[in-house]
């Protein structure tokens, strides 16, 4: 069976940090497009970033210069490291596998991030 | 950045009734548009991916048409559990969602 087991959220203080994680298990991360999508409080999805197989990483401009994603191949896990935060990264943090021929079809459990003094 | 409109925003139907609920995006997507399904407290669900094929385990009742900037998510002959908000979704250029159709069985 797949599962993506996000974790690492929290309460943060704006201009603050985190590293946020997505423990994968029943796939390769490696093998597959592995992406980062938000869902602030009550509202719609956003696609916040994604980690090809091939290893290029890209970003949505609200995160561009701040969020970094990456894999750790040894351990199969997905992460996303978060700088200078705003209130308005607030959100739900879901990991989310998808390929060439198919979007967004295995999601973790998503983890929240509250940003705010 | 592709702009997806759903509407309408909300939906209220009665079991056995079909739902009708539409995604319209600002250029062409070609056919890569998906749909989603989302239950309060859990993630979304994927339903329908390139316009009309259904993902694995989803029942016959969803199905899925258009194309390039328009398209229509119909559920045929409802249940109490499809309760949800909806949302479309293209991975033409990037990926972006539709701000979400609810809709409520009475």
């Amino acid at each position: 069976e797949v599962q993506l087991v996000e974790s690492g959220g929290g309460l943060i203080q704006p201009g603050g940090s985190r590293r946020l994680s997505c423990a994968v298990s029943g796939l390769s991360v490696a093998d597959n497009y592995m992406s980062w999508v938000r869902q602030a409080p009550g509202k719609g999805l956003e696609w916040v970033s994604v980690l090809y197989s091939g290893g290029t990483p890209y970003y949505a401009e609200s995160v561009k210069g701040r969020f970094t994603i990456s894999r750790d191949s040894s351990t199969n896990t997905l992460h996303l490291q978060m700088n200078n935060l705003r209130v308005e990264d607030t959100a739900v943090y879901y990991c989310a596998r998808h390929d060439k021929a198919t979007p967004f079809d295995l999601w973790g459990q998503g983890t929240l991030v509250i940003v705010s003094s | 950045e592709i702009v997806l409109t759903q509407s309408p925003a909300t939906l209220s139907l009665s079991p056995g009734e079909r739902a009708t609920l539409s995604c319209r995006a600002s250029q062409s997507v070609s056919n890569f548009l998906a749909w989603y399904q989302q239950k309060p407290g859990q993630a979304p669900r994927l339903l329908i991916y390139d316009v009309s094929t259904r993902a694995t385990g989803i029942p016959t009742r969803f199905s899925g048409s258009g194309s390039g900037t328009d398209f229509t998510l119909t559920i045929s002959s409802l249940e109490p559990d499809d309760s949800a908000i909806y949302y479309c979704q293209q991975r033409s250029l990037w990926y972006t969602f539709g701000q979400g159709t609810k809709l409520e069985i009475k």
